[in-house]
């Protein structure tokens, strides 16, 4: 199947700095990417959809001057957290679907982990 | 927002089969259900999905009500490493598509 990588596999950060995450869909073209934060025991919540492209587009409640996310190629899209809190501190997936195929199901990066102090 | 209702967790004896279910009783016609699971600390894994007939693939298949209104996953002989979170969501399924999770159910499979 379709490969998405993310990179860093985790990160640890100092409270006030910014973070850059990036996912790459490794042997396919996305026209549109996703990224979802998940916190210990709870489920994925989708944070924004990412297009190639043009603006991001951001679910109710997620700051988009906070969460910058760009999406330059149809193989890379990043996500910057800005002035990273403790409270930022999450478990970072982004996920894609081939362009231009008849595919329907997402693939799914291995996630970053970022660590505020 | 997510529209599906799955148990919160099941156990599984190994090599028994697993049967997932999930409700989805306000499923539109052009949506179609999914389910992927995730292993603790890893990216979602895509098993299976359908919109009205039954499917099967080398993972698992899947069974969906003739009103559509509920769906099971079945895992046919669980082993110890389908222990994991399985979500079950409905969507229209298109590249530019939101998935919304819900809580999904914890699946242990006991030796």
């Amino acid at each position: 199947g379709a490969v998405v990588s993310q990179h860093p596999s985790w990160v640890i950060c100092k409270s006030g700095t910014s973070v850059k995450i990036e996912c790459r869909s490794l042997d396919f073209q996305a026209t549109t990417m996703f990224w979802y934060r998940q916190f210990p025991k709870q489920s994925l919540m989708l944070m924004a959809t990412s297009n190639e492209g043009s603006k991001a587009t951001y679910e109710q409640g997620v700051e988009k001057d906070k969460f910058l996310i760009n999406h330059a190629s149809l193989t890379l899209s990043t996500l910057t957290v800005t002035s990273a809190h403790p409270e930022d501190s999450s478990f970072y997936i982004c996920s894609a679907s081939p362009y231009g195929t008849t595919y329907n199901e997402q693939f799914f990066g291995p996630g970053t982990r970022l660590t505020v102090l | 927002d997510a529209k599906t209702t799955q148990p919160t967790s099941m156990d599984c004896a190994e090599g028994r089969a697993a049967n997932l279910p999930c409700n989805h009783s306000t499923i539109s016609g052009n949506e179609y259900v999914y389910w992927y699971r995730q292993i603790h600390s890893q990216g979602p894994q895509y098993i299976i999905h359908g919109l009205k007939n039954n499917e099967t693939n080398e993972m698992a298949s899947l069974i969906i009500t003739e009103d559509r209104k509920s769906s099971t996953l079945i895992l046919p002989h669980a082993t110890l490493r389908d222990t994991a979170v399985y979500y079950c969501i409905v969507r229209v399924a298109s590249t530019g598509n939101q998935f919304y999770f819900g809580t999904g159910t914890s699946l242990t499979v006991i030796p």
